[in-house]
C-alpha cells in the first residue's frame, strides 16, 4: 500500500512566522502535491512536483514556497504566516501517465493565531 | 476553465436505501475522471478512475459511471460504514496530470 505521511497531524503557529509542512511517501513516487483544503471550496492545488528539484504552481501559490531535494520528500514552506492561511493541508503523491490517482496522506491541521 | 460540480451537498439515507451522487464537469479534454471517499480528519481514499463515457466501475455496494458530461456514485444498500464525504474529480489533457476537485457530497447511513 502507498503510504504518503505528513510530520504533524495539528499545528498552532503565529502570524509572521515562517512555517515548514513536511511530507514523505514510501512508493518512489515522481509526482508529488500540495493542496489546502477549506469548507465549501474544496481542495485546491498550491504547487506540485514531477520530479527532484522540480515544481510548478497551481492554482494558489501565492504566500507559499516548496522544496524537492528528494524524490521522497517534498515541503510546503509559508513564508510569513498569515491568518488566512489557517486550514487543512494535504499531501498527495502519484505515479506520472494518464488516469495514475493520486495517493494522500492524512493532512495537517494548521492554525495561524 | 475546468470545473466540477458535485450534487447534492449533503445526503442523508436510512440504511438499505439506495441512492445516486452527481458530479457533472466542463474539463478539457478529459483524461481521467477520479471518485474519493474521505472520512473525517483523513485524506481522501482513492476509489475509482473513469476513462471514457459509458464505462462503469464497482466496488462493494459502490458502482461509479461516466457520461460525456457527468458521473455518478450509485450507493446500493448502504450501511452505515459508507457514511463519508465522496470527491469526485478530473484530470485534463492540457493539465499536467492537475486534478479539479468537486466540493463533494457528505453522506449519511442511518442505522
Amino acid at each position: 500500500d502507498v503510504k504518503v505521511t505528513q510530520s504533524s497531524r495539528y499545528l498552532v503557529k503565529r502570524t509572521g512566522e515562517k512555517v515548514f509542512l513536511e511530507c514523505v511517501q514510501d512508493m518512489d513516487h515522481e509526482n508529488m502535491f500540495w493542496y489546502r483544503q477549506d469548507p465549501g471550496l474544496g481542495l485546491r492545488l498550491i504547487y506540485f512536483s514531477y520530479d527532484v528539484k522540480m515544481k510548478e504552481k497551481g492554482d494558489i501559490p501565492e504566500g507559499y514556497s516548496v522544496s524537492r531535494e528528494k524524490k521522497e520528500r517534498f515541503s510546503l514552506i509559508l513564508e510569513s504566516a498569515s491568518t488566512n492561511q489557517t486550514s487543512m493541508y494535504l499531501c498527495a503523491s502519484s505515479r506520472p501517465g494518464e488516469g495514475q490517482p493520486q495517493h494522500f496522506g492524512d493532512g495537517t491541521r494548521l492554525s495561524i493565531l | 476553465e475546468d470545473q466540477v460540480t458535485q450534487s447534492p451537498e449533503a445526503l442523508r439515507l436510512q440504511e438499505g436505501e439506495s441512492s445516486s451522487l452527481n458530479c457533472s464537469y466542463t474539463v478539457s479534454g478529459l483524461r481521467g475522471l477520479f471518485w474519493y471517499r474521505q472520512d473525517p480528519g483523513k485524506g481522501p481514499e482513492f476509489l475509482f478512475t473513469l476513462y471514457s463515457a459509458g464505462e462503469e466501475k464497482e466496488k462493494e455496494r459502490l458502482k461509479a459511471t461516466l457520461t460525456k458530461k457527468e458521473s455518478f456514485l450509485h450507493i446500493t444498500a448502504p450501511k452505515p460504514e459508507d457514511s463519508a464525504t465522496y470527491l469526485c474529480a478530473g484530470s485534463s489533457n492540457f493539465g499536467n496530470e492537475k486534478l479539479t476537485f468537486g466540493t463533494g457530497t457528505r453522506l449519511t447511513i442511518i442505522p
